[in-house]
């Protein structure tokens, strides 16, 4: 069955220091989608970044970039120079084939709050 | 441009009362779900739909329904309002696609249940 571990349910990080947020994933299927959300205490669910089953090269966008590393089923989220903004639940999610690519699993999130 | 716009964003019904959770995009989005969100669970499933007239179970269905008679609407009704119901409900749409359509959120409804 499809699964997304976060094993971090908290995390610290100190202001314009770079973190790393883990996610491990479980699934059979050759093709699917990995992506990070963050959700801020106000609570709306903003996408950050998506990495492709296929894809070669780690994704980047901005000061996020995702450590992909498919022999084991990891796909990290690297957050660079911290700012306080970036205190906000992170959830990783798997996007993959059963109905249609529809069904998308989470992972429980990880809670991230940055020092000043 | 309104993304995807739920209502209410708070709501309190007591045991057995129904009620519908509504949410429209004007992304002309065909896929469309509907998760909960409840502490130390993430964000599960609940129904989903790949287009007008088309739904199917997610992994947490029982007490919900669902339909789609147009491509902007996605209601979700509690037949029977019950404690265990308490959560934060999402509603996400996405293009058609393969494993790379990110989805995109409305902000939530907050649903207590006395």
């Amino acid at each position: 069955a499809q699964k997304i571990t976060q094993t971090q349910p908290g995390m610290f990080v100190q202001e314009k220091e770079a973190v790393t947020l883990d996610c491990t994933y479980d699934t059979s299927d050759q093709s699917y989608g990995l992506f990070w959300y963050k959700q801020p205490s106000s609570g709306e669910m903003i996408f950050l970044i998506y990495q492709g089953s296929y894809d070669e090269q780690n994704a980047t966008e901005g000061r996020y970039s995702l450590n992909f590393q498919k022999a084991r089923k990891s796909a990290n989220l690297v957050i660079s120079a911290s700012q306080l903004g970036d205190s906000a639940m992170y959830f990783c999610a798997m996007r993959d084939p059963r109905g249609g690519y529809q069904k998308v699993t989470f992972g429980i999130g990880t809670k991230l709050q940055v020092i000043p | 441009n309104a993304g995807v716009t739920q209502t209410p964003k708070f709501q309190v019904l007591k045991t057995g009362q129904s009620m519908t959770l509504q949410c429209a995009q004007d992304m002309n989005h065909e896929y469309m779900s509907w998760y909960r969100q409840d502490p130390g669970m993430g964000l599960r499933l609940i129904h989903y739909s790949v287009g007008a007239g088309i739904t199917d179970q997610g992994e947490v269905p029982n007490g919900y329904n669902v339909s789609r008679s147009t491509t902007e609407d996605f209601p979700l009704r509690l037949l029977s309002a019950a404690p265990s119901q308490t959560s934060v409900y999402f509603c996400a749409s996405s293009v058609q696609g393969n494993s790379n359509q990110p989805q995109h959120f409305g902000d939530g409804t907050r649903l207590s249940i006395l």
